[in-house]
């Protein structure tokens, strides 16, 4: 299986702030990596597609980047609606497997 | 606008089987371009991939579950339906169904989540 590590495992952070999270694949995934979105009792939320593809609907302050082992997920200006846990996944090769999370606070 | 509804038993006794069901509305199960995949989530902890399954039947299972876990979908009906078998309080989770976006294989719409304990 291929493994996903994220980090931080968490983050503090303040409105206005800009934020990046990494993932790193244990192989290379090409830009099979999508970046998730969750808060508490809801399910996860696409917001960046195979590595830098904005989802429809998803504020441009999201962005991401990378290929291969390496990838970042950027928030260019935090807003209060963005403090959540971020997940990314790849989907280069099944089992799909996603990492750990990253839990950003306030 | 495709919506996911997940349905079962909220409460299933260890070593019996889980049967849950996916329920697409807003949409063919069949439309093309995508796939059905189950998710789970154990109690405060991350997202574990389960298994998908095509319109044609077509299926991969997580190695780790293969041997205990099936996938049936119903194009008639819009369900896709995952059973887990002899379940042990590892399987204690939200259990969440997707649709998959075939050219880049990411889940796009997921539905709400059911949550499923294991416990006599």
């Amino acid at each position: 299986d291929i493994q996903m590590t994220q980090s931080p495992s968490s983050l503090s952070a303040s409105v206005g702030d800009r934020v990046t999270i990494t993932c790193r694949a244990s192989q290379s995934i090409r830009t099979y990596l999508n970046w998730y979105q969750q808060k508490p009792g809801k399910a996860p939320h696409l917001l960046i597609y195979t590595a830098s593809n904005l989802q429809s609907g998803v504020p441009s302050r999201f962005g991401g980047s990378g290929s291969g082992t390496d990838f970042t997920l950027t928030i260019s200006s935090l807003q209060p609606e963005d403090f959540a846990t971020y997940y990314c996944q790849q989907s280069y090769s099944t089992p799909y497997t996603f990492g750990q999370g990253t839990k950003l606070e306030i | 606008q495709v919506q996911l509804q997940e349905s079962g038993p909220g409460l299933v006794k260890p070593s019996q089987t889980l049967s849950l069901t996916c329920t697409v509305s807003g949409g063919s199960i069949s439309s093309g371009g995508h796939y059905w995949s189950w998710i789970r989530q154990h109690p405060g902890k991350g997202l574990e991939w389960i298994a998908y399954i095509y319109d044609t039947g077509s299926t991969s299972y997580n190695p780790s579950l293969k041997s205990r876990v099936s996938l049936s979908i119903d194009t008639s009906k819009n369900q896709v339906s995952l059973t887990l078998s002899s379940v042990t309080a590892a399987d204690t989770a939200v259990y969440f169904c997707a649709r998959v976006v075939h050219l880049g294989d990411y889940p796009d719409v997921w539905g709400q989540g059911t949550k499923v304990t294991v416990s006599s």
